[in-house]
């Protein structure tokens, strides 16, 4: 069974510009989440959606946004893209999204804002 | 605000070598914990999870323990090889958004 996959694998914008990052989760799994990770960094969360319902947010601005669609898969959009924003996003999927189930992640987009 | 601590934040060992990279954490209802694997610029892969009512799990090589009260994870690695050169990170479920809160992780270095 294929695991998490991400799409693109890399991705170079400029400042000020939109990028879209795009996540399907294992078959099956209902739960999809979105963290960043910077050089050097554990990853920091950004979003999980369960069931096209955004279930929680992390500490980061409103540029960023996301949604699940009815086949799970998800979108993670920033705009106004900054040179801070560039980082490792990383994708994880899970059952149902509930603390006693494991989140499996995909290999991540490498973002690069010159 | 719940917080994961890895310490050291870098580790060498020879091959063949038995080591245990450890995990702090503050939450102490934590539910469980989970292991994971970091290759360079590449994605987490999961390596155990332990929930705080079995104290240990295993998987081959890997022995992750996990001591509610002292607020404590071990990931112990027996006879290390080159292949297990990689960035390993812990992480806790009890964010309060429901996620997980990670560590900055142990890079492992095992020389042939």
């Amino acid at each position: 069974d294929a695991g998490v996959t991400q799409s693109p694998t890399h991705l170079i914008k400029t400042r000020g510009q939109h990028v879209t990052l795009r996540c399907s989760p294992i078959s099956g799994h209902k739960s999809v989440s979105w963290y960043q990770q910077v050089l050097g960094q554990g990853p920091q969360f950004i979003f999980q959606y369960y069931e096209k319902e955004e279930r929680g947010r992390g500490n980061f601005p409103d540029r960023f946004s996301a949604r699940q669609f009815p086949n799970y898969s998800s979108e993670l959009n920033v705009n106004a893209l900054l040179l801070g924003d560039s980082a490792l996003y990383l994708c994880a999927s899970s059952l149902e999204g509930l603390t006693n189930q494991p989140q499996h992640f995909g290999d991540g987009t490498r973002l690069s804002i010159l | 605000k719940q917080e994961v601590t890895q310490i050291p934040a870098a580790l060498s060992v020879p091959e063949g070598e038995n080591l245990v990279l450890n995990c702090s954490f503050t939450d102490s209802a934590i539910y469980n914990l989970q292991w994971f694997r970091q290759d360079p610029g590449k994605g987490l892969t999961s390596l155990l999870l332990i929930q705080s009512s079995q104290r240990e799990q295993t998987s081959g090589r890997l022995n992750a323990s996990l001591d509610k009260s002292s607020g404590r994870s071990t990931l112990y690695i027996a006879a290390s090889q080159p292949g297990d050169s990689a960035t390993y990170l812990c992480a806790d479920p009890g964010g309060s958004q429901g996620n997980l809160i990670f560590g900055k992780g142990t890079k492992l270095s095992v020389k042939p």
